[in-house]
């Protein structure tokens, strides 16, 4: 299963709402989380199975779809978000997918 | 609280071998399966090996199938990484990461450790 992000990258300005998008090739049960990543810095998780926000993440993530199309919205964007984000799903046979990250630039 | 600490990394040439280590604290190591995650020079995440908690199934990606090998001593809270005929493109920054349950996300995650192949 292969996961496709868009877009890979976009520029925001503080207080925008962005969405990004994560395809599935394949449908996919809601075993799909998302992770921001800063530069030198280890992915953190930010959502699992599709729409549950990991504890002390900001209310202002939030996660959704199913099947094939997943999104991860970001409601009022903040300095600290502009990072890359990448989903990841798990296939049900121990093998685990990512998508080529995206990448949230300051506009 | 929880910590994953990652060591090992290093500069080896093409064919050889090095192993990675991953020391955690601050949770039961022994009740989560772990797994390797690394990310190239400035390239995405990839998935390349799951342990189960008590070491009794283990999965690899098929990019490293045959030539790494994954390991855990619950005693010592430790996860390990052997791997051997390195190749230009295992050059990574090389992540361990805790398993989060049913949910199968990772939710803590080490440092990382830089490996660097080159003659």
């Amino acid at each position: 299963i292969q996961l496709t992000q868009s877009p890979s990258s976009l520029s925001a300005s503080v207080g925008d709402r962005v969405t990004i998008t994560c395809r599935a090739s394949q449908g996919i049960r809601s075993y799909l989380a998302w992770y921001q990543q800063k530069p030198g810095k280890a992915p953190k998780l930010l959502i699992y199975a599709a729409s549950t926000l990991q504890s002390g993440v900001p209310s202002r993530f939030s996660g959704g779809g199913s099947g094939t199309d997943f999104t991860l919205t970001i409601s009022s964007l903040q300095p600290e978000d502009f990072a890359t984000y990448y989903c990841q799903q798990f296939s049900g046979y121990f093998t685990w997918t990512f998508g080529q990250g995206t990448k949230v630039e300051i506009k | 609280q929880v910590q994953l600490v990652e060591s090992g990394g290093d500069l080896v040439k093409p064919g050889g071998s090095l192993r990675l280590s991953c020391a955690a604290s601050g949770f039961t190591f022994s009740d989560y399966y772990m797994t390797w995650i690394r990310q190239a020079p400035g390239k995405g995440l990839e998935w390349i090996s799951y342990i189960s908690n008590t070491g009794s199934t283990i999965h690899y990606a098929d990019s490293v199938k045959g030539r790494f090998t994954i390991s855990r001593d619950n005693a010592k809270s430790s996860l390990y990484l052997q791997m051997n005929s390195l190749r230009a493109d295992d050059a990574a920054v090389y992540y361990c990461a805790k398993g989060y349950g049913s949910t199968w996300a990772f939710d803590y995650w080490g440092q990382g450790t830089l490996v660097t192949v080159s003659s």
